[in-house]
């Protein structure tokens, strides 16, 4: 079935230093992908999506490209800050049914020191 | 422009008590998710509702669980009877019509159930 895989957490890096979250899916069809940041205590964010392969997604900093032939969407920050600790979950979206569905991953959790 | 709003955001019952968890979508839009988030995993999705229509249900499980979503007020998921495993952040999104295109879902700060 489909599915979204994330390298487990946590985490744990220094100011300024550079981040790699791993992610793969599996999907019959052609999905959209996504990354969401989740602060503490609060909901989920969208921080950047892709909707074909070789898209690239950024914001914040963060970017990600949809590469189909390794189905992966890797999230990367160059110099990461205190602030950019969260939970970050990678989804895909397809059009089943007649309507879009959200499938997540496990969730990556990030922790920032000064 | 309020966002998607749940309540309670924390919620303890005792075993075989009923859980009641409301969330009101952003303004303008008309679909409702609804996903649980058990420890150290990822958002399972729940049922997706739109106004008085159940329209995908297949993520609930088949007994105690139920969801509505009023032509007026919040949607509510309730949980009768509740076990300990149905411990969990439930969180509700909404989205403006759903379409091929894929409207954005927007998510609610989430309700924490504890079960005693």
């Amino acid at each position: 079935g489909d599915s979204v895989t994330q390298m487990e957490g946590p985490v744990t890096l220094s100011e300024e230093a550079f981040l790699t979250i791993n992610c793969t899916y599996t999907a019959t069809g052609y999905p959209s992908l996504f990354w969401y940041v989740q602060y503490p205590g609060e909901g989920l964010q969208l921080l950047l999506k892709a909707t074909k392969a070789d898209d690239k997604g950024s914001n914040k900093g963060f970017e990600a490209t949809y590469r189909k032939e390794t189905t992966s969407f890797h999230l990367e920050k160059g110099s990461v800050q205190v602030s950019d600790s969260a939970v970050y979950f990678c989804a895909l979206r397809l059009f089943s049914g007649g309507y879009n569905k959200l499938i997540f991953g496990a969730g990556t959790r990030l922790a920032v020191h000064p | 422009n309020a966002g998607v709003m749940q309540n309670p955001r924390h919620l303890v019952r005792r075993r075989g008590q009923e859980a009641r968890l409301r969330c009101s979508p952003m303004k303008g839009h008309s679909h409702v998710y609804w996903y649980r988030q058990l420890p150290e995993e990822g958002l399972k999705f729940m049922v997706y509702l739109q106004k008085e229509n159940i329209i995908d249900e297949s993520g609930m499980p088949k007994e105690r669980f139920s969801a509505e979503f009023p032509k007026e007020g919040p949607s509510i998921l309730r949980i009768q009877q509740v076990v300990r495993g149905d411990s969990a952040a439930y969180f509700c999104a909404s989205s403006q019509e759903g379409d091929r295109l894929g409207r954005e879902q927007y998510f609610g700060p989430g309700t924490r159930l504890t079960v005693t």
